[in-house]
């Protein structure tokens, strides 16, 4: 059964870099179908896409993150990474990678979730 | 961005109830519409697809409805389990959007 784990810093200093691993277990990204997703969540709040990365490599941004977002894939390690750079405290968030089946966008399956708290 | 507005954005209501939320898009998204449960601690779970199609393994209790602007998401007859935030989500348009939230509680 295909399982997402997160893995990284869960403090990061203003304007640096947070980077986060999403790893693939129990089955393999490179099959057909699925694009793979960062998505985050503001303590008490809602959800905001950030990006995702589809099987041929290509990815897709939201435009409010764009300038500073990087979504790369290893797939030969069956996992993929979020950089997200000149961060702030409106950064500080739980962040969550899923798989999104890409013909019908919904997401459906996704990791635990990491927190990420952005602070000096 | 289209925005997803959820109404009401919290909801208290007792076992057994049948329980509506209202999610309304700011232009057509057609029925690219998808809910999900997150309850605390976890990762949302995806409940409704296409708007209406329920996913595998979901109790037959919730349903999915509407097209164009206006989308329903129903709970037949309230759970204990069922409590939890409900959100919304949109992918006519670039970029994917999510509602606010509804808080889903007992009385």
């Amino acid at each position: 059964q295909l399982q997402l784990q997160e893995s990284g810093s869960g403090l990061v200093k203003p304007s640096e870099t947070l980077s986060l691993t999403c790893a693939v277990s129990g089955g393999s990204m490179n099959s057909g179908g699925y694009s793979w997703s960062w998505i985050r969540q503001p303590p008490g709040k809602g959800l905001e896409w950030i990006g995702y990365i589809y099987h041929g490599g290509s990815t897709s941004y939201n435009p409010s993150l764009q300038s500073r977002v990087t979504i790369s894939a290893d797939r030969s390690k069956n996992k993929f990474s979020l950089r997200l750079t000149s961060v702030t405290a409106a950064d500080t968030a739980v962040y969550f990678c899923a798989r999104l089946f890409f013909s019908k966008f919904y997401f459906d399956l996704w990791g635990q979730g990491t927190p990420v708290i952005v602070s000096s | 961005d289209i925005q997803m507005t959820q109404s009401p954005s919290s909801l208290s209501a007792s076992i057994g109830d049948r329980v509506t939320i209202s999610c309304q898009a700011t232009e057509d998204i057609s029925n690219y519409l998808n809910w999900y449960q997150q309850k605390p601690g976890k990762p949302p779970k995806l409940l409704i697809h296409g708007a209406s199609n329920l996913e595998t393994g979901v109790p037959s209790r919730f349903s999915g409805g509407g097209s164009g602007t206006d989308f329903t998401l129903t709970i037949s007859s309230l759970q204990p389990e069922d409590i939890a935030t409900y959100f919304c989500q949109q992918f006519h348009n670039f970029p994917i959007t999510f509602g606010q939230g509804t808080r889903l509680e007992t009385k």
